[in-house]
Parts: structure tokens; C-alpha cells; sequence
């Protein structure tokens, strides 16, 4: 089946401008997690929304670092304002639901490029 | 959140040789989650141990989670050039999962 898409695969803008990026899970699965990667590091948690609650945002770097997920599955993770720091790999996963920690199946991502 | 620290953050092997990976925490962990990101590609899991002293095998792959739940291990046994990566693993805080910095694994012919 389809796995986790994501969309632009990639991405190069001016500092200062706004960037969208977009997450399509698989479908049936009802949690969905943004992660960000810069070069040579590893994964860093920056939002998590599961169902209809209320998101976990405690990833969030800053104030111009939101995201949103319409009819619990799109979810687009908008920067603003965006600073060259914020280069890197952004990556979305999923997972079903089950009792339990469940695996996270992950997208190929979106490589963001700050000039 | 529950910190994981990873060891060694790059490993050079000529193929045939073993390989083993490391992940290291101060506090109790709830689980351990393994995946391995080849060059260029996303993270793919691999497996989840969540109970105290548990040992789990794929192949060539041994997976380990300590008596206190506190460190875990994978090891793979005569590496092949397929098994070229980083491998990371990852602990939940609730459901956020707090991945190590991995283990950049390069497997020489």
C-alpha cells in the first residue's frame, strides 16, 4: 500500500519568507508526528497529533514553527519567517492505532534549504 | 523526556566483521524502538522491545534490552555491505519518541 507522502521533496527559499510543507499519512493511521533532521544529527520530535485531541507542540522550536492537521489526516507544518538555521530534513511519520507505543512508519521528506 | 544516548556515533567495519550499537539511558525506560535510515532514505523500523531483559533476533540483527531497562544494544553478526546506514534508537515519552544521535555505520568491501 501507500506509504507516508510528503510534499515538496524539496525546497530552497530566501530567509524571511514563509514555507508550507505537507504530510500525507497512511491511510487508518491516526497519529501523526513531524521530526526534523539537520545534517549528521539525528531526529528531533517537534509536534505529534494523535486523533482528535488537542496536539503535543512541546517540539516546537519557536513561535514561527506551527503546524495543523485537517480531518485527522493532512497535516501541513508552516515556517515563518524562516532563518537559515532552520535548513534541514523535515520528516513526518505515522502510526496505527493499537494499545501500545506503536511503530512510526516514515515519509522521505522534505529538504528545506534556507539561502 | 527520557534522554538516550547512543555509542559509537560512527563505526568503520570490513565486511564480514561484527558490529554493535549502543543506546544508554540514566533513567527507567518505557521501551526501546530500533530503525535504520540508509543513505539518503527515511527511517525504517525494525523492531520494539518493551520488556526487562528481553532479546530479540532478525537474521543477522540481535536486539537486547537491559535488566534495568535502562540500556539496550543491537548487534549484527558478520555485516554485509547491505548493512551500511545509521542506526538509531528511540525511547517514548508519552507518545513523542526521543531518538538518539544513531550510529553511522559504513561496511567496507
Amino acid at each position: 500500500g501507500a506509504g507516508v507522502s510528503q510534499s515538496p521533496s524539496n525546497k530552497v527559499t530566501e530567509k524571511g519568507k514563509d514555507v508550507e510543507l505537507r504530510c500525507d499519512p497512511i491511510s487508518g493511521h491516526t497519529a501523526l508526528y513531524w521530526y526534523r533532521q539537520s545534517l549528521g544529527q539525528g531526529l528531533e520530535f517537534l509536534i505529534y497529533f494523535q486523533g482528535n485531541s488537542a496536539p503535543d507542540k512541546s517540539g516546537l522550536p519557536s513561535d514561527r514553527f506551527s503546524a495543523e492537521r485537517t480531518g485527522g489526516s493532512v497535516s501541513t507544518l508552516t515556517i515563518q519567517r524562516t532563518q537559515q538555521e532552520d535548513s534541514a530534513v523535515y520528516l513526518c511519520a505515522s502510526s496505527p492505532p493499537g494499545v501500545g507505543n506503536q511503530p512510526q512508519h516514515f515519509g522521505d521528506g522534505t529538504r528545506l534549504s534556507i539561502l | 523526556g527520557q534522554q538516550v544516548m547512543q555509542i559509537p556515533q560512527y563505526q568503520h567495519v570490513q565486511e564480514g566483521e561484527d558490529f554493535t550499537t549502543y543506546c544508554n539511558s540514566s533513567t527507567t525506560l518505557s521501551n526501546i524502538q530500533w530503525y535504520k535510515q540508509r543513505p539518503g532514505g527515511h527511517p525504517v523500523f525494525l523492531i520494539q522491545l518493551v520488556k526487562s531483559g528481553e532479546v530479540k533476533k532478525q537474521k543477522r540483527l540481535t536486539f537486547q534490552f537491559g535488566e534495568a531497562k535502562k540500556n539496550s544494544s543491537l548487534h549484527i553478526t558478520a555485516t554485509q555491505t547491505t548493512d551500511v546506514g545509521t542506526y538509531f534508537c528511540g525511547s517514548n515519552s508519552g507518545y513523542a519518541l526521543n531518538f538518539g544521535k544513531g550510529t553511522s555505520l559504513l561496511v567496507t568491501p
